[in-house]
């Protein structure tokens, strides 16, 4: 079974503190997402890889770096955080060539911010 | 620019009564549509899918969808609801071919109640 794994579902930080959020997919899917959710705005694209040590904006990628050093493996990292990071963030995979069209997503992290 | 509108918010309906979710976008070349349901603390799993062909196509748990071209819509469609049809509904929409394909555009979310 298709299996995209977020490590933290739940994270309690500090303002100003560095944060990482890992995502792992044990399907060989070169395609990985980061979304952030916030209640009445959807899902915001915020980095994007299609390729191990490849990386592409999105959306809102401000205040926010990505690192894919492996190919099951995409992180998303909060420099310094901030309050107005406080968010859902939901990790996804796809396979690269022939697109099914389907996103694999994650159970989500959600992140506070003090 | 690409963008999906989901007029929405929030819709109530009682179980066993239809439901149809209203999804309209803006897109520049011709797009992929997909509708994904986020159950409570879940991640989202998709629904149904268009890429071609026949305009009314058919999803899991009952789901269908319908794209017109012309009113550049892709409502959601189910003839009985379930209880277990509560949950928060997604549109979205990709790029067909390119750089660009498996990147999604979602809409901001409706979110289904249902009374029993």
């Amino acid at each position: 079974d298709v299996k995209v794994t977020q490590s933290s579902r739940y994270l309690v930080k500090r303002t100003g503190e560095k944060v990482f959020l890992e995502c792992v997919q044990d399907m060989d899917h070169e395609n990985m997402f980061w979304y952030r959710q916030d209640p009445g705005l959807g899902l915001r694209l915020i980095y994007f890889s299609y390729d191990v040590k490849m990386k592409e904006k999105g959306d809102i990628p401000e205040g926010y770096s990505v690192s894919r050093e492996k190919k099951e493996r995409f992180s998303l990292i909060l420099e310094s955080a901030s309050t107005n990071q406080t968010s859902m963030y939901l990790c996804a995979s796809t396979p690269g060539g022939k697109w099914t069209g389907e996103l694999f997503f994650g159970e989500g992290s959600r992140l506070t911010v003090l | 620019a690409q963008s999906v509108t989901q007029p929405d918010i929030h819709i109530t309906v009682s179980e066993g009564a239809s439901l149809e979710l209203r999804c309209n976008y803006s897109y520049g070349a011709t797009p992929y549509l997909f509708w994904y349901v986020q159950s409570p603390g879940q991640g989202l799993q998709l629904l149904l899918k268009y890429f071609s062909g026949d305009t009314l196509v058919q999803g899991i748990k009952g789901f269908e969808a319908e794209f017109k071209r012309s009113q550049s819509s892709f409502n959601l469609r189910k003839p009985s609801v379930h209880w277990s049809d509560a949950a928060e509904y997604f549109c979205a929409v990709g790029a067909s071919r390119g750089s660009t394909l498996g990147r999604l555009y979602f809409g901001r979310g409706t979110q289904l109640t249902v009374w029993p």
